[in-house]
């Protein structure tokens, strides 16, 4: 069975810091994993994904991830946050039955001025 | 990317109806598409997935009666949420790819039931 588990169900940085979001993953078979973000009552959109290539991965609007297989993880980072930048994120992994998507609980991002 | 559409954004409808939320991928063939519901400050939960042409599969605990799904052409999928109650406001999102491609999301429903 796959699983993802996100660290920390809120994070809040300041504008300018480093934005570090945490996932941890549990996959039988070499995962794919997925990084998304939600704006409120809004869908989700793809920020990055990580299918076995590079094991850094960049992304949409400065986001970055690293796919590190010793310590099944799979954080998500940008250098310098961006009020623009408060979401939920969510962390997922491809599931092997159908493709469907396995979510982390979430993290909710807040940017401070 | 590729873009999905999904359509209502929001509906309001009254307890005992019937609520048809639509889910169209414009700009590819979608061969799978995911069914999420999602509560407050929660994560999505998937309910069912549905293959073009076959009947959908529900996960555990979700009531096939009350959640109909329809997946007749490669661009289109439909949730039926029949007999509505208050215990169904929601906000229900989907997801469509095909076999070569992630997943992409509609915008999502928020379904308020009164």
């Amino acid at each position: 069975a796959q699983s993802v588990t996100q660290l920390g169900s809120h994070v809040s940085v300041s504008e300018g810091a480093l934005v570090l979001l945490r996932c941890n993953y549990s996959s039988s078979v070499p995962p794919y994993l997925f990084w998304y973000v939600q704006y409120p009552n809004q869908g989700l959109q793809l920020l990055l994904k990580y299918t076995s290539a590079a094991t850094l991965v960049k992304g949409i609007n400065g986001f970055e991830a690293e796919f590190k297989k010793s310590e099944t993880s799979f954080h998500l980072t940008k250098p310098s946050a961006h009020m623009s930048d408060a979401a939920e994120y969510f962390c997922a992994v491809r599931g092997n039955q159908g493709g469907k998507l396995i979510f982390g609980q979430g993290t909710e991002l807040s940017v401070k001025p | 990317g590729a873009v999905v559409s999904q359509h209502p954004s929001r509906v309001i409808c009254k307890s005992g109806t019937s609520v048809k939320i639509e889910c169209r991928s414009l700009d590819f063939q979608a061969t799978t598409m995911f069914w999420y519901r999602q509560f407050p400050k929660q994560s999505l939960m998937l309910m069912a997935t549905s293959n073009e042409g076959s009947k959908a599969t529900y996960e555990q605990g979700v009531e096939k009666d009350k959640f109909l799904i329809n997946h007749a052409s490669l661009t289109l999928s439909t949730l039926t949420v029949t007999s509505a109650h208050p215990e169904d406001s929601s906000f229900y999102i989907c997801s469509a790819r095909d076999p070569n491609t992630e997943a992409f999301f509609g915008q999502g429903t928020r379904l308020t039931v009164v």
